[in-house]
């Protein structure tokens, strides 16, 4: 099974709202409504920030949010913030018991 | 509170072996599967594969049969990674992570870092 395709990098300005896209196919994305974000800064552990394709942990800002369409699920981070800048990752479970992580985004906040 | 805390850093060479352990704490050990995740230089966070700490039955993600094996001691509320064999693409960061309802992954280790050289 291949890596989910997520962009290498997006950017935008504080106060903005960025999209970051997970695409993968029938087999998992499409398949399940088991789809997870992480966020992560390097040299810390990863955080779920979004489970269940749009369901926020407690704790975690409702500038995060989640959804999917067919294949490709999104996470939309509104209100951008400094501390948002970190390594994005998504994940879907797939047959079998099985989990498929993205390749990671990259978020630059300019 | 839920708490995974790993081992420390590794340097190994090549053709040896290392065994990572994670310790689990804040839950029922025995109520949660744990998985194994490598991030690898340049490489995105690939799924290494589960342990069901409650028979020690362990599952493994195709690019990870073979030399790789997981196991647990639940005394300790304890689970490990074993890695044989090691090569210099092993070099990664390896993280425990605790199964969110068989559908992700909800808490995770700090990670180990395990660099193999000759």
């Amino acid at each position: 099974q291949s890596a989910l395709t997520q962009p290498a990098s997006v950017s935008g300005s504080p106060g903005q709202s960025i999209t970051i896209s997970c695409t993968g196919t029938s087999s998992d994305v499409g398949g399940y409504n088991y789809v997870s974000w992480y966020q992560h800064h390097p040299g810390r552990a990863p955080k779920l920030i979004i489970y269940d394709v749009s369901s926020r942990p407690s704790g975690v800002s409702n500038r995060f949010s989640g959804s999917k369409s067919g294949n490709t699920a999104s996470l939309s981070i509104s209100g951008l913030q400094a501390e948002d800048e970190a390594d994005y990752y998504c994940s879907s479970y797939a047959s079998s018991n099985t989990l498929l992580f993205g390749g990671g985004t990259r978020l630059t906040v300019l | 509170q839920v708490q995974l805390v790993q081992s420390g850093s590794e340097l190994k060479k090549t053709g040896a072996s290392v065994k990572v352990s994670c310790k689990a704490s804040g839950y029922s050990f025995t109520s949660y599967a744990l998985n194994w995740v490598r991030l690898a230089p340049g490489r995105g966070l690939e799924w290494m594969g589960w342990i069901d700490t409650s028979t020690g039955n362990p599952t493994y993600a195709q690019a990870f049969t073979g030399r790789f094996v997981f196991s647990s001691d639940t005394s300790v509320s304890t689970t490990y990674l074993q890695i044989g064999n090691l090569k210099a693409e092993d070099t990664a960061v390896y993280y425990c992570a605790r199964d969110h309802h068989g559908a992700g992954v909800d808490y995770w280790g700090q990670g180990t870092l395990v660099t193999v050289s000759s």
